[in-house]
């Protein structure tokens, strides 16, 4: 079975701060990860992806296989950044099953 | 937008009626997901489709059935709505190739009295 936990709910942080959300997963095979992000009244949409190694408005994810993490990195949060956050992982086999996590919402205070 | 809608976007409807939601894509993609969205469960994976009548069970199926006649379409079906089904239904897509990710649509919010 495969499994993501994201263990903050709210995760609150000032304008120029650091942001760290957390993200574990449980997985008997080779993951795919993902981060979503949902807007206020917007539908989700993709942030990154692991295998991409690429850093969107800033933010940046590393696989950890070791400790089953893929926690989601800004250096300096922004106002704009107050959303909804959803890791995703999506097995490799052939069915392309994805499964989301709880979510974290991410508020930046001025 | 991935060429993704959903409809009704909006639906109160009473317990024990049966509610169809639609899901409807022009990128002829393959595989199709449905998801609600509920406060403190995030999204949890109802059934998926990956390819015409070829489906399978998420994690919270129960209560639900799906169908996908055409590529284009796939149908979530309340056989007797609950309250419990009060939620935000949300369909994906995804080609299901390479590192290919997922679009979702705008979502239907469904109200069960």
């Amino acid at each position: 079975a495969q499994r993501v936990t994201q263990p903050e709910k709210l995760l609150s942080v000032f304008k120029g701060a650091p942001v760290e959300l957390k993200c574990n997963y449980s997985y008997s095979g080779s993951p795919e990860l993902f981060w979503y992000v949902q807007y206020s009244r917007q539908r989700l949409q993709l942030l990154l992806r692991h295998i991409s190694r690429e850093s969107i408005k800033g933010f940046t994810a590393d696989l950890n296989k070791g400790e089953t993490s893929f926690h989601l990195k800004k250096p300096f949060a922004q106002e704009e950044d107050s959303a909804m956050y959803y890791c995703a992982l999506r097995n490799s086999g052939g069915y392309q099953k994805v499964t989301f996590g709880t979510g974290t919402k991410l508020q930046v205070i001025p | 937008d991935a060429g993704i809608t959903q409809s009704p976007r909006h639906k109160v409807t009473e317990t024990g009626t049966p509610v169809t939601l639609r899901c409807h894509q022009t990128e002829n993609h393959r595989y199709m997901y449905w998801y609600r969205q509920d406060p403190g469960h995030g999204l949890r994976l109802i059934h998926y489709s990956y390819g015409v009548k070829d489906t399978d069970k998420g994690e919270v199926s129960d209560g639900y059935s799906v169908s996908r006649s055409k590529t284009e379409d796939f149908l979530l079906t309340l056989e007797s709505a609950t309250s419990s089904q009060t939620s935000v239904y949300f369909c994906a897509i995804s080609l299901g190739r390479g590192t290919d990710t997922q679009y979702f649509g705008p979502g239907t919010r469904l109200t069960v009295l």
